[in-house]
């Protein structure tokens, strides 16, 4: 079945590394995503990685994929106030359907 | 890039009326667009999909008599919430792929509120 799990809550002191987890269960995802989503609006997409990368790196974002364990990870590095958001990892099956996890909220304190 | 819009970004209404969301790719043909619905500090909820000229598919759940969808052109599909009720109030968001994408994009997203 598909499953997406995320953790609830992080929260990480200004310029600190932030690492958002996601687990998921469907071995045939072609693409994982991470979605950026401020209060009030919609979603933003952040990063992605084809399923058979290990890694991807994008300025200060950072993209861990262990296809073996079904574990996804973003870092962001030098956190700042404005990452301060919901983060939500998605995998995306047939017909670019995506499964979303629950939402981590980042929390950033100055 | 690629965006979509959403049309109005927020609406209250009164419960009885009809309220119509409006999704409209601006820069790609969208033969998809999707719709979802969030609950507060919940995940995205997908209501239906649509194909352009088709019938929305709608999830498990969801009364199609109630979420009336529409995709009558490449770039526009419209969510209508009949007989709106307080417990239709949520954020409803709104995704188009097509062209060739291999994502979906996401508009802004509709907060509606019906008293």
């Amino acid at each position: 079945g598909e499953d997406v799990e995320q953790s609830l809550f992080l929260s990480v002191r200004e310029g600190d590394s932030s690492v958002i987890n996601c687990t998921y269960t469907d071995s045939s995802s072609t693409y994982l995503y991470w979605y950026k989503q401020e209060p009030g609006a919609g979603l933003q997409l952040l990063t992605y990685i084809f399923s058979n990368m290990d890694m991807k790196q994008d300025q200060r974002l950072t993209v861990l994929l262990n296809k073996k364990d079904k574990h996804l990870s973003l870092r962001i590095a030098d956190t700042q106030t404005g990452d301060s958001a919901i983060y939500f990892c998605a995998e995306s099956l047939e017909g670019n359907m995506l499964t979303f996890g629950g939402g981590t909220r980042l929390m950033v304190k100055p | 890039g690629a965006v979509v819009s959403q049309h109005p970004s927020r609406v209250i209404c009164k419960s009885g009326t009809s309220v119509k969301i409006e999704c409209r790719s601006l820069d790609f043909q969208a033969t998809t667009m999707f719709w979802y619905r969030q609950f507060p500090k919940q995940s995205l909820m997908l209501m239906a999909t649509s194909n352009e000229g088709s019938k929305a598919t709608y999830e498990q759940g969801v009364e199609k008599d109630k979420f009336l969808i529409n995709h009558a052109s490449l770039t526009l599909s419209t969510l209508t919430v009949t007989s709106a009720h307080p417990e239709d109030s949520s954020f409803y968001i709104c995704s188009a792929t097509g062209g060739g994408r291999d994502t979906q994009y996401f508009g802004p997203g509709t907060r509606l509120t019906v008293l």
